[in-house]
């Protein structure tokens, strides 16, 4: 099975820090995303990449940044944390096949609060 | 605009009840087409998926879902329901000729009865 492991499952910043969220997979996926998930908002796509040192911005890119360095890995920053970055994130990957048409695989999110 | 959605915010059946969750989608092209379950606490498992050919699929843990061109709608089935069933459903959708990113649904939250 796909395993997409995310560094936290509950993290507590201050205002003002800068904030790094680890995700990571173990099946070569080309394909990795970060949404933010908020309720009645549903999944909202913050950045998402389809290559190593590639990055596409998604719906909500403002305030966040990402690094993928290494395949199996995807990094994003909050540069500046603000209390409405207050959320929970959720990491993704596929694989790239037959073109991005192919089902994601879900992290167990990290649920992010910032005082 | 595009735009995924599930009308029904939050749904109550009871256990051993037949439920249909409801998926609405407003893309030109046929997209592809996915149900996902979130569990409290969890990130989200894929259910079932349609990408073209016979418009019933079958997914995992009884559920089905019946693409409908007509009515752009993607709902999501199960006969008889059981009381681990209660989660938070997503439709999404991935756009057929322009498919770069997935669009979710804002979610069903599905109770379960004794």
């Amino acid at each position: 099975d796909v395993k997409v492991t995310q560094s936290s499952r509950y993290l507590v910043k201050r205002t003002g820090e800068k904030v790094f969220l680890e995700c990571v997979q173990d099946m070569d996926h080309e394909n990795m995303f970060w949404y933010r998930q908020d309720p009645g908002l549903g999944l909202r796509l913050i950045y998402f990449s389809y290559d190593v040192k590639m990055k596409e911005k998604g719906d909500i890119p403002e305030g966040y940044s990402v690094s993928r360095e290494k395949k199996e890995r995807f990094s994003l920053i909050l540069e500046s944390a603000s209390t409405n970055q207050t959320s929970m994130y959720l990491c993704a990957s596929s694989f790239s096949g037959q073109g991005l048409n192919q089902p994601q695989h879900f992290g167990d999110g990290t649920r992010l609060s910032i005082l | 605009a595009q735009s995924v959605t599930q009308p029904d915010i939050h749904i109550t059946v009871s256990e051993g009840a037949s439920l249909e969750l409801r998926c609405n989608y407003s893309y030109g092209a046929t997209p592809y087409l996915f149900w996902y379950v979130q569990s409290p606490g969890q990130g989200l498992q894929l259910l079932l998926k349609y990408f073209s050919g016979d418009t019933l699929v079958q997914g995992i843990k009884g559920f089905e879902a019946e693409f409908k061109r007509s009515q752009s709608s993607f709902n999501l089935r199960k006969p008889s329901v059981h009381w681990s069933d209660a989660a938070e459903y997503f439709c999404a959708v991935l756009p057929g000729s322009t498919g770069n990113q997935f669009y979710f649904g804002t979610g069903t939250s599905l109770t379960v009865i004794p």
